[in-house]
């Protein structure tokens, strides 16, 4: 079965940081595009990053560039994030996407279920 | 960045009616649109990619048009399960947008 994996995501105090982990399955990772979408409690999908096959290039959303970095690792089969000087408004679920294969970016064709990132005092 | 504009944000219809969803672009995006669809407590799924192609498994009642900066959804006929959220999304450009959801609703 394809499928990704999220976890690492749990309550962290403004300014401390967290790292989260993507595990994919059922299909080679090399092969494609991934991304990381958040969506905060009530609201919409909000595109956060992006990392070519490789790993040679990524994309960011301005809200988090600076301070959030994407990586993978191909051998491993996974996807991660690390969030560095997290706030408020990065509160959200957390989705580890992979992009339909032969494009670029998007579109998302696998999600994950998400794993929530709290961040509070 | 493009800035992609949904309407309405909320549609009420019944079960056995066509619903129209439609999504505008701030600028041209070719035909680099898809379409997701999220129930409560799930993830999105992947509907339309490219502005008409239905993803694996998608019923035939959901279908995807348009080009340039408008864009629509149709359901043909509704079943129960597809009140839901309906987002649209560019892959056009960079950074890679979603529109902020139309909520179909049984009436």
């Amino acid at each position: 079965e394809v499928q990704v994996v999220e976890s690492g995501g749990g309550l962290v105090q403004p300014g401390g940081s967290l790292r989260l982990s993507c595990a994919a399955s059922g299909f080679t990772l090399s092969s494609h595009w991934m991304n990381w979408v958040r969506q905060a409690p009530g609201k919409g999908l909000e595109w956060v990053a992006s990392i070519k096959k490789d790993g040679g290039e990524m994309f960011y959303a301005d809200s988090v560039k600076g301070r959030f970095t994407i990586s993978r690792d191909n051998v491993k089969n996974s996807l991660y994030l690390q969030m560095n000087s997290l706030r408020g408004e990065d509160t959200a679920v957390y989705h580890c996407t992979r992009t339909r294969f032969g494009n670029r970016g998007g579109p998302f064709d696998i999600w994950g279920r998400g794993t929530m990132a709290t961040v509070s005092s | 960045e493009v800035v992609l504009t949904q309407s309405p944000a909320t549609l009420s219809l019944s079960p056995g009616e066509r619903a129209t969803l439609s999504c505008r672009a701030s600028q041209g995006i070719g035909s680099y649109l898809g379409w997701y669809q999220q129930k409560p407590g799930q993830a999105p799924r992947l509907l339309i990619y490219d502005a008409s192609n239905r993803a694996t498994g998608i019923p035939a009642r959901f279908s995807g048009s348009g080009s340039g900066t408008d864009f629509t959804l149709t359901i043909s006929s509704l079943e129960p399960e597809d009140f839901a959220v309906y987002y649209c999304q560019q892959r056009s450009d960079w950074p890679l947008t979603f529109g902020q959801g139309t909520r179909l609703e049984i009436k």
